[in-house]
């Protein structure tokens, strides 16, 4: 089945305690994104990958990064995490640049 | 900057009236645009897409939207709502401006549909 998937699904950490959410799929797509859901705000793009090793800032980048080593791998990471990242993250994929996207099932945080 | 405005933040409808939600972005070249839901608890799918030709495209479950690209709009319309239409819409552009492809969603709007 052709799918993204994150994980975990749920997950609430504490400040500054480092933390990785995986984002995978398996369409064989290019174009991979990380977003974050607020309410009041809609979704707002973190980051975005054309490809492998080809990655740049969407709109609210600050205190995230990401890495593309395999093309069916996103992860998105943070570092230092802080109350206000708190939020619902999604990842998708798409064929190609300003393609459709398939949005993953969508990841909940908590930071205390 | 891309901007994208959702005119309509909440809207309740009754069983079988019409739906039109608003959607203007602020970019002046070509834009490829697309209409997202989110149903309760779900993730969100493809509405539709407009990439180019017919300014009128059809989606799924009898949704359809305008490209005006006089007035930058891209406004989603459904003659007949069901109580299954409940649900989060978003409107959002990708322009891949000065080679970039960053996608730019509104705010969303939430439609009730009263059984």
């Amino acid at each position: 089945e052709a799918q993204v998937t994150q994980n975990p699904r749920y997950l609430i950490t504490v400040t500054g305690k480092k933390l990785t959410v995986t984002c995978s799929q398996n369409m064989n797509h290019e174009y991979m994104s990380w977003y974050r859901q607020d309410p009041g705000l809609g979704l707002r793009q973190i980051y975005y990958s054309m490809n492998v090793e080809v990655t740049d800032k969407g709109d609210v980048p600050e205190g995230y990064k990401v890495s593309r080593k395999e093309k069916r791998n996103f992860p998105l990471i943070l570092e230092s995490p802080s109350p206000n990242q708190t939020s619902l993250y999604f990842c998708a994929s798409s064929l190609r640049a300003a393609g459709e996207q398939y949005f993953g099932p969508g990841t909940r945080l908590t930071v205390t | 900057a891309q901007s994208v405005s959702q005119h309509n933040h909440h809207v309740i409808l009754s069983e079988a009236a019409s739906l039109e939600l608003g959607c203007n972005y602020s970019y002046g070249g070509t834009v490829n645009l697309f209409w997202y839901v989110q149903y309760p608890g779900q993730h969100l799918q493809l509405l539709l897409k407009y990439f180019s030709g017919d300014p009128l495209v059809k989606g799924i479950k009898g949704f359809e939207a305008e490209f005006i690209k006089s007035k930058f709009s891209f406004n989603l319309r459904k003659p007949s709502v069901q109580w299954s239409d409940t649900a989060e819409y978003f409107c959002a552009v990708n322009a891949g401006e000065a080679g970039t492809y960053k996608y730019i969603f509104g705010t969303g709007t939430r439609l009730k549909v009263l059984a």
